[in-house]
């Protein structure tokens, strides 16, 4: 499994937009980059998902360059209720079932008013 | 539709004791995994289980075992528990075939006095 490296903790004011980035050098040809959000005491919770160049939802845009070694998470003007824990992931979100999947330390995002 | 449920959501056991953690998985997914989670820390793979059968397993030992069912809900028993078993405790789910990764339940917070 490819390993990822963020930063441990960013802060930012209440309205700004956020990018959080994520390096993964040794990322496979068959792996796809998933960004989880994760609460305090929740369990983590599926943001968005993308292969290459740029994947938006309601939610976030994914930035992934052509080389695919690293990849930006995307958080339009946040609010107080977006400080959580951001994980990024890399692999095979289905290799015949058998898909594990590794959690790095992640991204503490700090909203400030 | 309901999404990945786990019971009990909270739990107090003394070491030495026997436990068991439940989690019904999202309609239409039949492939369970189970993390750790410590406190401060991403969650760690436990190990996944598709039809009925442990497919993958990270680095727990022996004390932690799993079943599922043939209604793809699945059980976690962690035998002679440590204090340092004391974590959050969280389910996923997804589907072996299609492309859809994995989702989370809430967890199950468990302390070892």
């Amino acid at each position: 499994l490819a390993k990822t490296t963020q930063p441990i903790s960013m802060d930012s004011y209440e309205g700004q937009e956020v990018n959080i980035t994520c390096s993964h050098n040794n990322i496979a040809t068959n792996d796809y980059i998933t960004w989880y959000q994760q609460f305090p005491s929740q369990g983590p919770r599926f943001i968005i998902q993308g292969y290459k160049t740029k994947v938006t939802n309601e939610v976030a845009s994914l930035f992934i360059p052509a080389d695919r070694k690293s990849s930006t998470l995307s958080l339009p003007r946040v609010s107080l209720s977006d400080t959580a824990v951001y994980y990024c992931l890399v692999g095979e979100p289905n290799s015949g079932g058998y898909q594990k999947v590794t959690f790095g330390t992640g991204t503490k995002l700090q909203v400030i008013p | 539709d309901a999404g990945v449920t786990q019971s009990p959501t909270h739990l107090i056991k003394t070491r030495g004791q026997q436990v068991t953690l439940r989690c019904s998985p999202k309609s239409g997914h039949d492939t369970v995994s189970w993390y750790q989670q410590a406190l401060g820390q991403g969650p760690q793979f436990i190990f996944q289980y598709y039809e009925e059968e442990e497919r993958q397993r990270g680095n727990f030992p022996d004390r932690f075992s799993g079943h599922q069912f043939p209604n793809y809900s699945s059980e976690l028993n962690v035998n002679a528990l440590l204090l340092g078993d004391s974590a959050l405790y969280l389910c996923a789910s997804s589907p072996r075939r299609g492309w859809e990764t994995q989702y989370f339940g809430p967890g199950t917070r468990l302390l070892v006095l």
